[in-house]
């Protein structure tokens, strides 16, 4: 079954201290992947994707992910986090069914920062 | 730049009462969606549309339905709102529905029913 696991519900880091947020995906094809950021109130913003190549994604805000399809993951990291970065953020697959296309969403990870 | 605007930030409405959610997007994308946020449960999918009056049932349409008779405008219809259906709905676009299409979404609309 297609399905994004995040395992971390909920993360405090300090602010300046690096930021690595986990993602697994289960999906049978080639994986498209995504990062949103919810802020509070907010809806989702687009931070990152991989459709191929490269396997390490430069995002926008500092942010970067790594696929690792041998792990089946991609996680996000922040070499140095700010208090900006507060927020929830969603990992997503993109998947094919039948006809038509869709993202099935992780369920999340609160990010908190210390200042 | 992408805009998805939702009619309302915040609603109340009673057990009961006929909802209407809007949503409008301004770059000519051929689909529209509808997920609903809870907490611990992600998102999850409502309904889509992939074309003017074509719509498709996501994961959980019980208790919705929906409206879309212009390209740029997708509604969320509850027929008889009740509070369980008291949540955070947010509604995207994306210009293709090919496997790794962005979608892109508004602000969301905080719904409460009493």
């Amino acid at each position: 079954a297609q399905s994004v696991t995040q395992p971390d519900i909920h993360i405090t880091v300090s602010e300046g201290a690096s930021l690595e947020l986990r993602c697994n995906y289960s999906y049978g094809a080639t994986p498209y992947l995504f990062w949103y950021v919810q802020s509070p109130g907010q809806g989702l913003q687009l931070l990152l994707k991989y459709f191929s190549g490269d396997t390490l994604v430069q995002g926008i805000k500092g942010f970067e992910a790594e696929f690792k399809r041998s792990q089946s993951s991609f996680n996000l990291r922040k070499p140095s986090v700010h208090w900006s970065d507060a927020a929830e953020y969603f990992c997503a697959v993109g998947v094919w069914g039948g006809s038509q296309g869709n993202l099935i969403f992780g369920k999340g990870t609160k990010l908190s920062v210390k200042p | 730049d992408v805009k998805v605007t939702q009619s309302s930030r915040y609603l109340v409405k009673r057990t009961g009462e006929k909802v209407f959610l809007e949503c409008v997007q301004d770059m000519d994308h051929e689909n529209m969606f509808w997920y609903r946020q809870d907490p611990g449960l992600g998102l999850r999918l409502i309904y889509f549309s992939y074309d003017v009056k074509m719509k498709e049932k996501g994961d959980i349409p019980e208790g919705y339905s929906v409206s879309r008779e212009k390209k740029e405008r997708f509604s969320l219809i509850l027929e008889s709102a009740s509070t369980n259906q008291t949540s955070m709905y947010l509604c995207a676009s994306s210009l293709n529905l090919v496997q790794g299409e962005t979608q892109y979404f508004g602000p969301g609309t905080r719904l409460l029913v009493l």
